[in-house]
């Protein structure tokens, strides 16, 4: 059973498309995050959730917009991608939003062409 | 969070140990040290965290220096599963919510 999934895991599409990646976890953990990991592989959180409330909004651009249907789910809504938006994002939970261990999705890679 | 510092590279043998060192010399008194590592393809995984006494769990030990301006994750006996990224976290406990700031990492290799 995998812990945080992530689906697509891949996603290629074209610049100014709209497109939504999902994110579920089985752990029953009430915080879920998003982080993106860039070319130059540097990982920075951008939103976090805690019982479906957003507690983490980091500098990301009104393009990109979470939504958490319930604790286990939160999904990243982007619209109107641009090149810059390709990345690898990943999801994760933890316990609580103090919890000092995180899990972490396997990724979903956006390339925007 | 307080920055740390991190040699981009280190190399080991297998069945060897393996140090990896971790400097943040502006840790405040409250910031916790966390490792993650991060496998080829894969998510961040969580190695092992400390405060101020030394660590240990099965995956590896957390040695931190008495003024807490340094840290050392020790791996005891490195195998090629454990080729990954892996970064030293600082992490202040009243931080909003697990807001993990990863630097550069040090990238492990393992040679037979």
């Amino acid at each position: 059973d995998t812990a945080v999934s992530q689906t697509p895991k891949y996603l290629v599409t074209q610049m100014g498309n709209d497109k939504s990646i999902k994110c579920e976890q089985n752990l029953g953990h009430d915080t879920m995050y998003w982080y993106k990991q860039d070319s130059k592989k540097f990982l920075k959180i951008m939103f976090s959730y805690n019982n479906k409330e957003l507690i983490i909004n980091e500098t990301v651009p009104n393009r990109f917009s979470p939504k958490s249907p319930d604790k286990a789910h939160l999904n990243l809504h982007i619209n109107s991608l641009e090149l810059g938006d390709s990345a690898v994002y990943f999801c994760a939970s933890s316990p609580g939003p103090a919890s000092t261990e995180a899990f972490f999705g396997q990724g979903t890679r956006l390339t925007v062409v | 969070d307080a920055k740390t510092t991190q040699p981009n590279s280190m190399e080991s043998n297998e069945e060897e140990p393996v140090h990896l060192p971790c400097n943040h010399s502006t840790i405040s008194g409250t910031d916790y040290i966390h490792w993650y590592r991060q496998l080829p393809s894969q998510g961040p995984e969580y190695v092992i965290h400390g405060l101020t006494s030394n660590v240990n769990n099965r995956m590896a030990s957390l040695a931190i220096a008495e003024d807490r301006k340094s840290s050392t994750l020790i791996l005891h006996r490195a195998t090629l599963r454990d080729a990954a990224v892996y970064y030293c976290i600082l992490r202040g406990i009243t931080g909003g919510g697990n807001k993990l700031t990863f630097g550069t990492g040090t990238q492990l290799k393992v040679e037979l």
